[in-house]
C-alpha cells in the first residue's frame, strides 16, 4: 500500500461550522504533513508531525487545529473558517523527518469551500 | 532562505515534440532539488530529485533534469511528450540538513496539443 488517503474529497462548510479533514497512510511513515493549495498556486506548508508530535507550525491561524492520534492518522480540525480559507488541502507523508532526504507521498486532497 | 523561480507559467507543446520546463533557484546553502507533477484533481507526485552526484537525473515517465550549479538551474526535459503529460509541474528545493520545508515554485502548466 503506497497511498495516502484523504477524506472527504470535497467539503462545503459555513463560517460557523466545525468540521474535520482526515488523512491516513499505512506505509509506516513517521512524518506527516498538511499543505494548503490555492487555485493556480503552489502548495504551502501548514504543519509537520514527526513521530506523532507537532514539529513545524508555519504560523497557521488557530482556527486550523491539527491532530495526530497515531502513526497512521492525521486530522485537521476546522472551526470558524473564513471564505479565504477555501482551498485544496493536501496531506503528505514521508518515511522519517530530517534524515538524508525523504520522498513525500501526497494524497489527492480535500477541496474545501467556505461559504 | 531559499526561493524558486519557474520562468514559464504556461507551456503549450504539440504531441511528440520535445519540451523543457525551466527552473532557477536561489540559496546561500546547499539544497536538494525536486520536480513534482500534479495531474488534475490529484495530489503531487515526485518525478525526480537531485541530491548529489551526477548532475543529470532521470525520473519517471521519461523525464530528466539537469542540475547546473553555476547557473543555479534545474530544468526539466522530455524528448517526446504525450497527451497524458498534460499537468502542472512544480520545481522545489529543500535546504540540506535543515528543517523539512519544501519551497515550491509557482508551477508551470504544460498543455499538450494533438
Amino acid at each position: 500500500d503506497t497511498e495516502v488517503t484523504q477524506t472527504p474529497k470535497h467539503l462545503v462548510m459555513g463560517m460557523t461550522n466545525k468540521k474535520s479533514l482526515k488523512c491516513e497512510q499505512h506505509m509506516g511513515h513517521r512524518a506527516m504533513y498538511w499543505y494548503k493549495q490555492k487555485a493556480k498556486k503552489p502548495p504551502e506548508l501548514m504543519f509537520v508531525y514527526s513521530y506523532e508530535k507537532l514539529s513545524i507550525n508555519e504560523s497557521v491561524p488557530s482556527r486550523f487545529s491539527p491532530e495526530c492520534p497515531n502513526s497512521s492518522l492525521l486530522n485537521l480540525h476546522l472551526h470558524a473558517l473564513q471564505p479565504e480559507d477555501s482551498a485544496l488541502y493536501l496531506c503528505a507523508s514521508s518515511q522519517v523527518l530530517g534524515q538524508f532526504e525523504e520522498k513525500l507521498f501526497f494524497g489527492s486532497g480535500t477541496q474545501l469551500s467556505v461559504l | 532562505a531559499q526561493s524558486v523561480t519557474q520562468l514559464d507559467s504556461q507551456v503549450p507543446v504539440f504531441e511528440e515534440a520535445p519540451v523543457e520546463l525551466r527552473c532557477n533557484y536561489s540559496s546561500s546553502v546547499s539544497v536538494y532539488l525536486f520536480w513534482y507533477v500534479q495531474y488534475p484533481n490529484q495530489g503531487l507526485q515526485l518525478l525526480l530529485k537531485y541530491l548529489s552526484g551526477s548532475t543529470l537525473v532521470k525520473g519517471i515517465n521519461g523525464f530528466e533534469a539537469e542540475f547546473n550549479k553555476s547557473q543555479t538551474s534545474f530544468h526539466l526535459r522530455k524528448p517526446s511528450v504525450h497527451i497524458s503529460d498534460t499537468a502542472e509541474y512544480f520545481c522545489a528545493v529543500k535546504r540540506v540538513g535543515g528543517a523539512q520545508k519544501l519551497v515550491f515554485g509557482q508551477g508551470t502548466r504544460l498543455t499538450i496539443n494533438p
